[in-house]
């Protein structure tokens, strides 16, 4: 069964620090895969997406994810975090046609002034 | 990027009573939608995939008669939680496919929070 793996349930880091939250994925889920971004009291976002081509993509608020097939994993990093990026972080990854996304348990990341 | 549109955000109902929870495509046409609960500080959990003109896909787990869904069109999609207990109270949250195959990417609607009391 397909399967999406966040390692770290909660991430506290100080403001204007690097991070990286990590995700892996099952070999049997396609290479589509997905971060979502939820703030407090607030519906999911999507942050960024790789659905084929180059293996690194980037959000607008500074974010990136790599996907590495060798490693199965869609880390995603930020060189420098804000108080507004505190947030709980979702990796998700998605077969193929009409199948939903697989979610992983969610990354708290709690930046800290 | 599309829009999805999910209403009401917020509902407080009576136990024991029903609610319907409406979760819209805007700006494209959805064969597909999914419905999704969380539960607080958890992960998303599926509950169905809603199928435009047929029968929804539930869940192992999930009471079919309870959560009544029903998409009628390619843009709308009904949740129903019926007979309301204290413990359906949840924020539950719609999403739907665009494109195809190739460039398909899911959206996700803003969410609802039921409370139910």
């Amino acid at each position: 069964a397909q399967s999406v793996t966040q390692l770290d349930s909660q991430v506290p880091v100080f403001e204007e620090a690097p991070v990286e939250l990590r995700c892996n994925y099952s070999s049997s889920v396609s290479v589509y895969l997905f971060w979502y971004v939820q703030y407090p009291n607030q519906g999911l976002q999507l942050l960024l997406k790789y659905l084929s081509g180059s293996t690194l993509v980037e959000s607008i608020n500074g974010f990136e994810a790599e996907f590495n097939k060798s490693q199965t994993s869609f880390h995603l990093r930020k060189p420098s975090v804000h108080i507004s990026d505190t947030a709980e972080y979702f990796c998700a990854g998605w077969n193929s046609g009409n199948t939903p996304l697989v979610f992983g348990k969610g990354t708290r990341l709690s930046v800290i002034a | 990027g599309a829009v999805v549109s999910q209403h009401p955000s917020r509902v407080i109902c009576k136990s024991g009573t029903s609610v319907k929870i409406e979760c819209r495509s805007l700006d494209f046409q959805a064969t597909t939608m999914f419905w999704y609960r969380q539960f607080p500080k958890k992960s998303l959990m599926l509950m169905a995939t809603s199928n435009e003109g047929s029968k929804a896909t539930y869940e192992q787990g999930v009471e079919k008669d309870k959560f009544l869904i029903n998409h009628a069109s390619l843009t709308l999609s009904t949740l129903t939680v019926t007979s309301a207990h204290p413990e359906d109270s949840s924020f539950y949250i719609c999403s739907a496919k665009t494109g195809t195959n190739s460039g398909n990417t899911i959206y996700f609607g803003e969410g609802s929070w039921l409370t139910v009391v």
